[in-house]
């Protein structure tokens, strides 16, 4: 069964410091997210992609964060000027089509550590 | 704001008993999903509801919609110990009605199965 693969399993980044997460959505899927979820918490949207651009994005989603598909597999998530509050789980996500009964397909996720 | 509710949050039960889980949600809402989530992993598609009334089953798990009362439940038969997870359930947030709609996640319930 076609699944979304994120790289990297874990990444440890000095507070300040750039990252990026990668994601390659399953392939016949057209709608992208991410998604966080600080240990034990609830799952968070941060924002969705469709059509090369920014379809809906959370007040967590703020200026320091960006998305990306730079080719036609991978799909991207950059986090400026990390602070300690981000870390967190990042979950990518993608799905076939907006009026369907099919449902979002997550990634293991990313364990972004900022120290 | 989209508020979606989960009870109980944690739940410790024997194998062989049954119990539900409860999913209030806040605002109208055209899609209800259920995820199983087993500690440090990802998020598994259990269930997509649809239209009010909508019940499915797999397994043990059975899961119904009432949109009326915006209430999602999660009906675990028989519980055995491979069902031990946290279960989140999730609302389609629809903020424009024609892109990539976030998910707003509930908690989560923490469900132990005991021997």
């Amino acid at each position: 069964e076609p699944e979304v693969t994120q790289t990297p399993s874990h990444q440890v980044t000095q507070m300040g410091q750039e990252v990026i997460l990668r994601c390659v959505p399953i392939s016949n899927h057209l709608y992208f997210y991410w998604y966080r979820q600080i240990l034990g918490q609830k799952v968070e949207f941060l924002v969705s992609f469709y059509n090369n651009e920014i379809s809906e994005k959370s007040e967590i989603f703020d200026d320091q964060f960006s998305v990306e598909r730079p080719d036609g597999s991978n799909f991207t998530l950059k986090i400026r000027s990390t602070k300690l509050e981000d870390s967190a789980m990042y979950f990518c996500a993608s799905s076939r089509g907006h009026h369907s009964n099919q449902p979002q397909h997550f990634g293991d996720g990313t364990r972004l550590s900022i120290l | 704001e989209l508020k979606v509710e989960q009870n109980p949050l944690f739940l410790s039960m024997q194998e062989g008993k049954n119990y539900t889980i409860y999913c209030n949600y806040s605002t109208t809402s055209d899609r209800l999903y259920w995820y199983r989530q087993d500690p440090g992993k990802s998020l598994e598609s259990l269930f997509v509801l649809l239209s009010n009334g909508a019940v499915k089953q797999e397994g043990r798990l059975m899961a119904s919609l009432d949109t009326k009362a915006r209430l999602s439940t999660l009906h675990i038969t028989a519980a055995v110990h491979d069902l031990s997870a946290t279960y989140f359930c999730a609302v389609s947030t629809m903020y424009s009605g024609g892109g990539a709609d976030g998910l707003t996640f509930g908690k989560g319930t923490h469900l132990i199965i005991q021997p």
